[in-house]
């Protein structure tokens, strides 16, 4: 069973724009719900992670959104630039398990 | 300060053999865990290792095993190496120290061995 689902698979947006990448989880038990980030030939980093008892954390140009009661959270990149071009991943972690979603390769246009 | 580190960065076998990856934790770091990344897919959680003993698995087989030594760095091994074990394997440190929740202590990536299988 896929713990995070996550969504779209891809995503092209204008220099400038939004970018918005959702997730949906099942297990009400998660701890926490961080975001990683990464490019190429890389592991994932850490980009900004939330509480559920939090129902939105910015960090920058990226914000994290927290709906408890829909069991979903997304992730908002303001002013999207080409240098955030990578593959974003939500996650859930249980006891220090990760389960991380599926990835949404994100592709800045200059 | 050096981050994670992962030996080697890329590996080619035969099915049936079997391999060993290796990690050094992030300075500071005690806990070590391992996540397989099939391409295009997310990271997927194999097991955790924290005082030298495996605390958490996922589901994978018994061919997937693991060791941390005293100075905390960590090996997987894998046996009976199948086509379908080809991926990029993550090791990930945090600092534990017993905490049930990792928030305070995220998970650092090292950049991954690539395994290819054939």
């Amino acid at each position: 069973q896929q713990q995070v689902k996550q969504s779209p698979q891809s995503l092209i947006v204008q220099k400038g724009g939004i970018s918005i990448i959702n997730c949906a989880y099942e297990n009400t038990a998660f701890d926490y719900f961080p975001w990683y980030q990464q490019f190429p030939g890389k592991g994932p980093a850490l980009l900004i992670a939330i509480r559920p008892d939090v129902s939105e954390k910015k960090e920058g140009r990226f914000t994290i959104s927290f709906n408890k009661s829909a069991k979903q959270f997304s992730l908002h990149i303001m002013d999207s630039q080409p240098g955030d071009s990578a593959t974003y991943f939500c996650a859930a972690p249980y006891f220090n398990k990760f389960y991380f979603g599926s990835g949404t390769k994100l592709n800045v246009k200059p | 300060d050096a981050g994670v580190t992962q030996s080697p960065t890329h590996l080619i076998k035969t099915r049936g053999q079997q391999v060993t990856l290796r990690c050094s934790p992030k300075s500071g770091h005690d806990t070590v865990s391992w996540y397989q990344q099939a391409l295009g897919q997310g990271p997927q959680f194999i097991f955790q290792y924290y005082e030298e003993e495996e605390r958490q698995r996922g589901n994978f087989p018994d061919r997937f095993s693991g060791h941390q030594f005293p100075n905390y760095s960590s090996e997987l091994n894998v046996n009976a190496l199948l086509l379908g074990d080809s991926a990029l394997y993550l090791c990930a440190s945090s600092f534990r120290q017993g905490a049930v929740s990792s928030y305070n202590s995220p998970l650092h990536f090292g950049n991954g061995t690539r395994l290819t299988v054939t």
